[in-house]
């Protein structure tokens, strides 16, 4: 059980293209979701955490417009890198939490690459 | 922001032997845990102390909480070249559910 599945795993976009990336709980119902940015070598960054139904709250430092998140159901949320750049190119990675327990489950990873 | 930071950065050990991984953090914590990531892939959760507790195992890892000090340490005994990966710590708070990770320790196993 707490499978979190995240699609696409790879993308290579334009620079100035929009990317959306979907996570999804499985088989269980996520309250909260969170997304994770990591570039190579190092730790990963908290972005935002959505909970279902109301607005993301973003972590100082990353851009709202630019990284769009939608929780619209408890088994969905996306986050879509608007007018991405090469700067953007990092391994994105989301979780979710139930209703019960501290435990996150996490996703396998997108690799998103711009050019 | 990062919340904690590991020592050492990497390490590099011979298989058999025990590898201990440390996570130190600044502000006070609900919970702490551990996580594995193989190269480029995604994150397995290792194990959760709470901030009650001092000691935690499972199988061959062991993981302390010093409260005090504000530091945990991550030991597997007996490793492996199948445990070479990178190893986070990432603290958790009562007043919200996100977790902070730290910095992270590569380890590495030589056969």
């Amino acid at each position: 059980g707490a499978v979190v599945s995240q699609h696409p795993s790879w993308v290579i976009c334009k620079s100035g293209t929009s990317v959306k990336i979907e996570c999804r709980s499985l088989d269980f119902q996520a309250t909260t979701m969170f997304w994770y940015r990591q570039f190579p070598k190092q730790s990963l960054m908290l972005m935002a955490t959505s909970n279902e139904g109301s607005k993301a709250t973003y972590e100082q430092g990353v851009e709202k417009d630019k990284f769009l998140i939608n929780h619209a159901s408890l088994t969905l949320s996306t986050l879509t890198v608007t007018s991405a750049h090469p700067e953007d190119s990092s391994f994105y990675i989301c979780s979710a939490k139930g209703l019960a327990g501290n435990e996150q489950f996490f996703g396998p990873g997108t690799r998103l690459t711009v050019l | 922001s990062q919340q904690g930071e590991e020592d050492p950065q990497a390490l590099s050990i011979q298989e058999g032997e025990n590898a201990t991984m440390n996570c130190s953090y600044k502000t006070s914590i609900n919970n702490l845990q551990w996580y594995r990531q193989n190269s480029g892939r995604g994150l397995v959760h290792l194990i959760l102390i709470r901030s009650n507790e001092r000691e935690k195992h499972s199988g061959r890892l062991r993981v302390t909480l010093d409260t005090s000090k504000k530091s945990s340490s991550l030991l597997i005994t007996a490793s492996r070249a199948a445990d070479t990966a990178s190893y986070f710590c990432a603290t958790g708070y009562s007043s919200a559910s996100k977790i902070i990770f730290g910095s992270g320790t590569r380890l590495s196993i030589r056969p």
